[in-house]
């Protein structure tokens, strides 16, 4: 089945650590986004990538970091300077910046 | 600049009667409207869109939305609600800016409860 995968399902991060989180997509799909979603709120996109080698901040990147060498990857770094990184983080792809997107079951992110 | 609205945090139905979500969005453009479905740890699922066809659109699991441009209103209905409907629901609208990014902007969501 094709679909969104995020790894791993719970993580949690120790002070001064950076995290990945891992999104894999064999959608064949173009673009990939990184939201981030707390309590009570809709979801902020942090950054976003419309094609291979290329990718954009979003509304809140200050203290995360990507990299989009492959089509179907899409990891997101937490670094340290995230002074408040715990949230759900959720993944999303689409075929185009104009099509709807799908997103992943989520990584939940705590402080240790 | 574009937003979107929704008016309640929480509603509460019996199983089998209807639902009823209100969003409203602002829009300098023709919108791009979505609602979208979110159950306890899970990503979000699309549940129908809007892209300027039939102003009336049916999505999945019996929801249907009706975009009225004259309200800016994209309200989500169901004529009967099921248990398995209890969920947190976004209302989304496509930014539109100097570049197509695709970005979307998310209501701040309606947890629908449904009571036996």
């Amino acid at each position: 089945d094709g679909g969104i995968t995020q790894s791993p399902k719970y993580l949690f991060r120790k002070e001064g650590q950076n995290v990945t989180l891992s999104c894999e997509q064999n959608l064949n799909h173009d673009a990939m986004y990184w939201y981030r979603q707390d309590p009570g709120q809709g979801l902020r996109l942090i950054y976003y990538s419309q094609i291979v080698n290329d990718f954009q901040k979003g509304d809140i990147a200050e203290g995360y970091s990507v990299s989009r060498e492959k089509k179907e990857s899409f990891p997101l770094t937490v670094t340290s300077a995230q002074k408040n990184p715990t949230a759900f983080y959720l993944c999303a792809s689409s075929k185009s910046s104009n099509q709807p997107q799908h997103f992943g079951d989520g990584t939940r992110l705590s402080i240790l | 600049a574009q937003s979107v609205t929704q008016l309640d945090s929480h509603v509460s139905v019996s199983e089998g009667t209807p639902v009823l979500l209100r969003c409203n969005y602002s829009s300098s453009y023709s919108p791009s409207l979505f609602w979208y479905v979110q159950h306890p740890n899970k990503g979000l699922q699309l549940l129908l869109k809007y892209t300027s066809a039939a102003t009336l659109v049916k999505g999945i699991n019996g929801f249907e939305a009706e975009f009225k441009k004259s309200e800016t209103s994209f309200h989500l209905t169901k004529p009967s609600a099921h248990m398995s409907d209890a969920a947190e629901y976004f209302c989304v609208v496509r930014y539109y800016g100097s570049s197509n990014t695709g970005k979307l902007i998310f209501g701040q969501g309606t947890t629908l409860q449904v009571k036996p």
